[in-house]
């Protein structure tokens, strides 16, 4: 138990849609980054929210954006789905930019 | 792309030490060693991290070698529940990129 909750835990889309994926953060926590992880494949980071600032980025495309609220909680948005964005999408809070990373247990996004 | 690289697969019996190497011969001076595993399709979870020293914890121990260029994660006693994928990652403040990992597998 991390203190780390996402939603929704699975879902299914089509092509072209857009999607949003929620992340509570462990209390306390000023950091977020996000991770898409295909199947059979280690995490790829896609980006990282400091203090509601978008402080690094992975090699994901614009259509990947995020907000990181005051509380900071925070959210990924996906837009014009592809098949390819079918993964599992983690979110993990840090109380700082170098600290342990605490992960959720991921939203599961399928695209047809 | 990562910076790190690690066997795919290694096998250990219970009740032994694992002992899981990686490679990161580009890590630069502000950049920090961490592990984490993932146990089926969990969320990944925190081992230990480090610098420059060796480290250890409840869970592990971490040896880096003196020009920083890799680091071995032992386990000292490999138990069933510690199979898992094993991911070591060299980390700054603001990126943090996985490679394809190990995964180990403790036999009975």
């Amino acid at each position: 138990e991390t203190g780390v909750t996402q939603s929704p835990t699975h879902l299914i889309k089509t092509r072209g849609q857009q999607v949003t994926l929620r992340c509570s953060s462990q209390s306390g926590h000023n950091t977020v980054s996000w991770y898409q992880q295909a199947l059979g494949q280690g995490p790829q980071f896609i980006f990282q929210y400091y203090r509601e600032e978008e402080n690094g980025r992975g090699n994901f495309p614009p259509r990947f954006s995020g907000l990181q609220f005051p509380n900071y909680s925070s959210e990924l948005n996906v837009n014009a789905l592809e098949l390819d964005d079918s993964a599992l999408y983690l979110c993990a809070s840090s109380p700082d930019q170098i600290g342990e990373l605490f992960f959720g247990e991921g939203s599961r996004l399928t695209v047809l | 792309d990562a910076k790190t690289t690690q066997p795919p697969s290694m096998d250990c019996a219970e009740g032994r030490a694992a002992n899981l190497p990686c490679n990161h011969s580009t890590i630069s001076g502000n950049e920090y060693v961490y592990w984490y595993r993932q146990i089926h399709s969990q969320g990944p979870q925190y081992i230990i991290h480090g610098l420059k020293n060796n480290e250890t914890n409840e869970m592990a121990s971490l040896i880096i070698t003196e020009d920083r260029k890799s680091s071995t994660l032992i386990l000292p006693h490999a138990t069933l529940r510690d199979t898992a994928v094993y991911y070591c990652i060299v980390r700054d403040y603001n990126d943090m990129r996985f490679g394809a990992g190990t995964r180990l597998t403790v036999k009975p």
